[in-house]
């Protein structure tokens, strides 16, 4: 049982090149959300996806886009890096028992865009 | 807007240290509240989850209460030791939607030996 994972680990990319950043969980969760972590500024949600086929945004959507390929799955693409979206990037999942939402972090994705 | 704020932002005391690190919420109608820890370079790990229709949870040497008039919960460590030493962060969710938790940003803490 890995729980969340997320690839890669570490990128450095150029401005206005794309990437994706990948996610999966085996915890058969409904729920999968993707939050950039910057000093200063906390946790903030940039896409969640409450269910299988369906996502929304979040907090700081604008540069980004998402798909929930599956239950297991939830990808997070930049079409064009910019240096602002240098961060810390994390996936987590909830779900399971009624009335238990934990939700679960994977590692992270350290993304610098010079 | 929910908010949540903790104080103090950062806290360093001696190892065998009892302390409390406070979490505020704005909106008193929460589903439930969570505390995790985050160890630097690594991803959140939940440590305590409390429904709004409970007053604490405990796991080990810690303790988690919820006072929901207030707007506040705390998180009790006994007995601190250098190995407790990282950002712990509360979260605070609200029925409705999909739950989403809103974050507050963390105390940092450390234990010296």
């Amino acid at each position: 049982n890995a729980g969340v994972t997320q690839t890669p680990k570490f990128q450095v990319l150029k401005t206005g090149q794309s990437m994706t950043l990948q996610c999966a969980q085996d915890m058969n969760h409904n729920s999968m959300y993707w939050y950039r972590q910057d000093p200063g500024m906390g946790l903030r949600l940039i896409y969640y996806s409450a269910s299988e086929g369906t996502t929304d945004k979040g907090e700081v959507p604008n540069g980004y886009n998402v798909s929930r390929l599956n239950k297991r799955e939830f990808s997070l693409r930049l079409e064009s890096a910019a240096p602002s979206q240098t961060s810390v990037y994390f996936c987590a999942s909830s779900g399971g028992l009624a009335g238990s939402y934990t939700q679960y972090f994977g590692p992270g994705t350290r993304l610098t865009v010079l | 807007k929910q908010e949540v704020t903790q104080i103090p932002a950062a806290l360093s005391v001696p190892e065998g240290e009892n302390l409390v690190l406070n979490c505020s919420f704005t909106d008193s109608a929460i589903y439930n509240l969570q505390w995790f820890r985050q160890d630097p370079g690594k991803g959140l790990t939940s440590l305590l989850l409390i429904q709004s229709s409970q007053r604490e949870q405990t796991s080990g040497r810690l303790n988690a209460s919820l006072d929901k008039s207030s707007g506040r919960s705390t998180l009790y460590i006994a007995a601190s030791q250098p190995g407790d030493s990282a950002t712990y962060l509360c979260a605070a969710q609200y029925p409705g939607g999909s739950y989403i938790p809103t974050f507050g940003r963390g105390t940092s803490l450390i234990v010296h030996p």
